[in-house]
């Protein structure tokens, strides 16, 4: 059975300039997530969905970041427009529900903002 | 969430067993212990859980202490590929509970 997929795996944009994230979570997972991940730091939550609800958005800088869970399924996480400090490891991540033992994970999109 | 303390960092030879601590002085009662782990250039991993009673899987032993204030991650014979960082979260297990990460501890293991 596959993970969750995320892509791209990097991405390289110039300031200003706007960037899209895309997850796949494990089938008939209903809980995801989406991390960001500073270097040497521990993932932060930014958004947590319940299907194809944002349960949980209070971490999620809304002037430029936004996300979306079409049919409770694929997830996308966009940044518009990216700065310099948007530099980052995004990881997505989901469970059979919120009350789930475990959540697994992507291996992440690496954001580098120039 | 309580919040957890663990040491930024922790060495063991190859074929030991590694030790790590956490701390949890906040621990409420109907909070679980959680491990993960995050190897190099990966997403975490799950390791293990518990709420008071020791625990043991194919990974590692968990053993928390009577006052569940703390509680260690043992993997019993280390290996190269258990380089990673270690992360204790406490959470309780509600649809409405968060996976909070802090530091976590970054084990090196030696040959």
């Amino acid at each position: 059975e596959a993970g969750v997929v995320q892509s791209p795996r990097y991405k390289i944009i110039e300031k200003k300039q706007p960037v899209a994230f895309w997850c796949n979570p494990i089938s008939g997972h209903n809980t995801l997530y989406w991390y960001l991940q500073n270097l040497g730091q521990g993932p932060e939550l930014l958004i947590r969905y319940e299907n194809e609800e944002a349960v949980d958005d209070s971490q999620l800088p809304k002037d430029r970041f936004s996300a979306e869970r079409l049919k409770g399924v694929d997830s996308t996480l966009k940044i518009q427009p990216a700065e310099l400090g948007d530099s980052a490891v995004y990881l997505c991540a989901s469970s059979l529900d919120g009350a789930a033992t475990e959540a697994f994970f992507g291996q992440g999109t690496r954001l580098t903002v120039v | 969430d309580a919040k957890t303390t663990q040491p930024p960092s922790m060495d063991c030879a190859e074929g030991r067993a590694a030790n790590l601590p956490c701390n949890h002085s906040t621990i409420s009662g109907n909070e679980y212990v959680y491990w993960y782990r995050q190897i190099h250039s990966q997403g975490p991993q799950y390791i293990i859980h518990g709420l008071k009673n020791n625990e043991t899987n194919e990974m590692a032993s968990l053993i928390i202490t009577e006052d569940r204030k703390s509680s260690t991650l043992i993997l019993p014979h280390a290996t190269l590929r258990d380089t990673a960082v270690y992360y204790c979260i406490v959470r309780v297990d509600s649809s409405a509970s968060k996976i909070i990460f802090g530091s976590g501890t970054r084990l090196s293991i030696r040959p």
